[in-house]
């Protein structure tokens, strides 16, 4: 498996445009979480999908931020508009409960999409 | 809710043995896990600890006391290649959330 794919590793943009997060997770994982890192604020969850159902999007900053899991092999994290305090890695992580326990708590994450909002 | 904490910082020679701390507090518990983060890389899952003990993966270790709410990774014969962030983590109660803790920035000095 190729893992969890991110789409594109690194955005520049200017505030005020769309940006648009993409990712696809491990072929038969049944979770997929993405999360955002900065310095400040460390690994936060923003939101997660259990077979591509939103579950808690108590992370989510505000509502220019929305997320969509049209399929069990596809996910995209919009922005929109953008702000320069958006900037951060965003990562997208899935996992299977298959295995149990211990399943729930092994993610495996994408590399990451790098965003900088000018 | 959840809340972790461990060190911020920790730097140890080459070769040598190191132990990062973390502490914390939750509602309820699934167990702690493990993750590893390299400079621009993303995290990595190293072990999980549902019950008390020590749990073993070749160089890394893992041990957990419930009773303490605290667990602690152990490397040994630490490598330069070991330097990176080490992030303990538990899972929200009642959700599939991983909360993560601040990290613990690990440098490897020869």
């Amino acid at each position: 498996d190729a893992g969890v794919i991110q789409s594109p590793r690194h955005e520049v943009t200017e505030m005020g445009q769309e940006v648009t997060l993409r990712c696809k997770p491990i072929s038969g994982h049944d979770y997929l979480f993405w999360y955002r890192q900065t310095m400040m604020r460390g690994l936060e969850l923003l939101i997660y999908f259990n077979n591509n159902v939103p579950i808690d999007d108590s992370g989510m900053p505000e509502d220019r931020f929305s997320a969509k899991m049209p399929n069990a092999s596809f996910s995209t994290l919009k922005i929109q508009p953008s702000e320069p305090r958006d900037s951060a890695v965003y990562f997208c992580a899935s996992s299977s409960t298959g295995q149990g326990a211990e399943g729930a708590n092994v993610l495996t994450f994408g590399a990451g999409s790098r965003l900088t909002v000018l | 809710g959840q809340s972790l904490e461990q060190p911020s910082e920790v730097t140890a020679v080459e070769g040598a043995i190191v132990q990062i701390n973390c502490t914390y507090q939750t509602s309820g518990f699934y167990g702690l896990s493990w993750y590893q983060q390299h400079d621009g890389g993303a995290p990595t899952f190293l072990s999980y600890n549902a019950l008390d003990g020590l749990e073993e993966t070749g160089r890394f270790s893992s041990f957990l006391s419930r009773s303490d709410s605290y667990g602690y990774l152990l490397l040994q014969e630490l490598q330069m290649k070991d330097s990176a962030s080490y992030f303990c983590a538990v899972r929200d109660w009642g959700s599939y959330k991983l909360i993560f803790g601040s990290g613990t920035r690990l440098l490897v000095r020869p």
